[in-house]
């Protein structure tokens, strides 16, 4: 595996399941980011890891539970969502401070 | 608060022809312009980065503009190609890239 994978690549979820979705970098890198993606609308940043603190939570709902466990992986634990929850679900990573993110596929996530 | 305006929503270029995006700033502290390209399935990778000590940036076919001013920055593609048909966002960030604010993405379509 090279770059930034993402697993599972599509989910679809009602809103009393309780799931995660995961993140792995290969590139070394040790910060990490989520990212929630809707259509039209400007990709969200929702949290930062660097060296596995989070450092950054950007007013996202307590639904959405981050974890980072070391600087390769990362998950998003996922709790009695809503349906205008549903969206592309982006994990990033970056060497700490420089300029480039590293983007993996995206989870397409549903909520019935 | 929307801090990055991208326009336009959808563009549609002849192959061949230029293509144009262009994104509006507010925050006069951001000093990292990045544009992604995104593709269908993928998630979006770094096409091409300015910082505003400078006006303008080429690599390749792939130029951006920066008028420091009028807080304003655009891409060009030159000879479009339908390979180039994809989604554009720009973005924005200050000190470590971190935080960047992204523009709500245009959608190019090249014709063959």
């Amino acid at each position: 595996e090279t770059g930034v994978t993402q697993t599972p690549r599509h989910l679809v979820m009602g809103m009393t399941n309780k799931k995660s979705l995961k993140c792995e970098q290969h590139l070394g890198h040790n910060a990490m980011y989520w990212y929630k993606q809707s259509a039209k609308k400007p990709l969200e940043l929702m949290f930062v890891y660097n060296f596995k603190e989070q450092t950054e939570n950007n007013s996202v709902p307590s639904r959405f539970s981050p974890e980072c466990p070391n600087s390769s992986h990362l998950f998003l634990h996922l709790h009695t969502l809503q349906p205008e929850d549903s969206a592309l679900y982006l994990c990033a990573s970056s060497q700490d401070k420089a300029d480039t993110q590293y983007f993996g596929p995206g989870t397409r996530l549903t909520v019935l | 608060q929307q801090q990055v305006k991208q326009s336009p929503q959808s563009l549609i270029v002849q192959k061949g022809g230029i293509s144009i995006i262009n994104c509006a700033y507010e925050n006069t502290a951001f000093d990292y312009f990045p544009w992604y390209q995104q593709f269908p399935g993928k998630g979006p990778a770094l096409l091409i980065a300015i910082r505003p000590d400078v006006s303008e940036k080429k690599e390749g076919r792939f130029t951006i503009s920066f008028n420091k001013s009028a807080k304003q920055f655009s891409l060009h593609i030159m000879d479009s190609q339908p390979g180039d048909s994809a989604t554009y966002f720009c973005a924005a960030s200050k000190g470590s890239a971190r935080q960047l604010t992204f523009g709500s993405g245009t959608q190019l379509t090249v014709l063959p």
